[in-house]
C-alpha cells in the first residue's frame, strides 16, 4: 500500500500544454506539499496545504495552480508549460507542523 | 531561505564505511533528516534525529549532530551495493517546511 501515491509517474508534453499531476496519501496526515527536483536534483518546495488551506506559496510563476479538494489529496495544475518546467515534482505529507514529511515517488515532467 | 550545504561526491568500497557531511544554517530547527534518492526512484526518509540529541544509531546507520558547528553527518557502515544513491540532508523550519542540501552521490564499488 503506497502511502503518498502520484500519478502520472512519467509524462512527456509540448511547450504551451496545461497539465496536471495528482497526488494522493492515506496516512491521515492534515499537510500536504509539492517539492520541485530540478536537473541539478536540488529540491526546493513550491506549496503547502493544510487540512485543504494553502499555508505556504513559494514564489512559484502563476501557471502552476494546486488544487486540494479534501486533505487527502493535492492536486498540481500547470499551465502554458515551458521548458524549464522539465523537473521532477514529488508530493509529500505529514501530520502536521514539526512531523516528519513523507514524500511520493515522484512525477517526471519532460517539456519538448 | 535556509541554506543547507554538503559535499558532492563519495565513492566508497563494499564493506567499508562511508561517512557524508552536511552543514546547516538554522539553529531553531526542530528536526534534521537524511533522504535517499536511488536512481529514477522517489525520496526515501532513512533517518532523522530531533534537534536536542546528538547522536542517533538506527541499525547501520548513525547520525551526528554537532549543534555548536551546525554540522549533521551520516555514516552507513558496512556499504552495500545497494547504498548506490543520492542522500540529501534536510532541516525543518519555518511553517514546518524542509530545506535541502544539493544532495551527495555515494558510488559503492564492489
Amino acid at each position: 500500500d503506497t502511502a503518498v501515491s502520484q500519478t502520472p509517474k512519467y509524462l512527456v508534453t509540448q511547450m504551451g500544454n496545461d497539465k496536471s499531476i495528482k497526488c494522493e496519501q492515506n496516512l491521515g496526515h492534515d499537510t500536504m506539499y509539492w517539492y520541485k527536483q530540478d536537473s541539478k536534483k536540488f529540491l526546493k518546495i513550491m506549496f503547502s496545504y493544510n487540512n485543504k488551506e494553502l499555508i505556504i506559496n513559494e514564489t512559484v510563476p502563476n501557471r502552476f495552480s494546486p488544487k486540494s479538494p479534501d486533505k487527502a489529496h493535492l492536486n498540481l495544475h500547470i499551465n502554458s508549460l515551458e521548458l524549464g518546467d522539465s523537473a521532477v515534482y514529488f508530493c509529500a505529507s505529514s501530520p502536521g507542523p514539526g512531523n516528519t514529511i513523507y514524500f511520493g515517488e515522484g512525477s517526471w515532467l519532460t517539456v519538448v | 531561505g535556509e541554506d543547507v550545504e554538503q559535499s558532492l561526491f563519495l565513492s566508497v568500497r563494499e564493506g567499508d564505511s562511508s561517512v557524508i557531511n552536511c552543514t546547516y544554517t538554522d539553529s531553531s530547527s526542530t528536526y534534521l533528516y537524511w533522504y535517499k534518492q536511488e536512481p529514477g526512484a522517489g525520496l526515501q526518509l532513512l533517518t532523522y534525529i530531533f534537534s536536542n540529541m546528538d547522536m542517533k544509531q538506527d541499525q547501520r546507520l548513525t547520525v551526528l549532530l554537532n549543534k555548536k558547528d551546525k554540522h549533521l553527518s551520516l555514516r552507513i557502515a558496512d556499504t552495500q551495493t545497494g547504498d548506490s544513491a543520492i542522500y540529501f540532508c534536510a532541516e525543518l523550519y519555518g511553517n514546518n517546511r524542509l530545506a535541502f542540501g544539493k544532495g551527495n552521490q555515494v558510488v559503492v564499488i564492489p
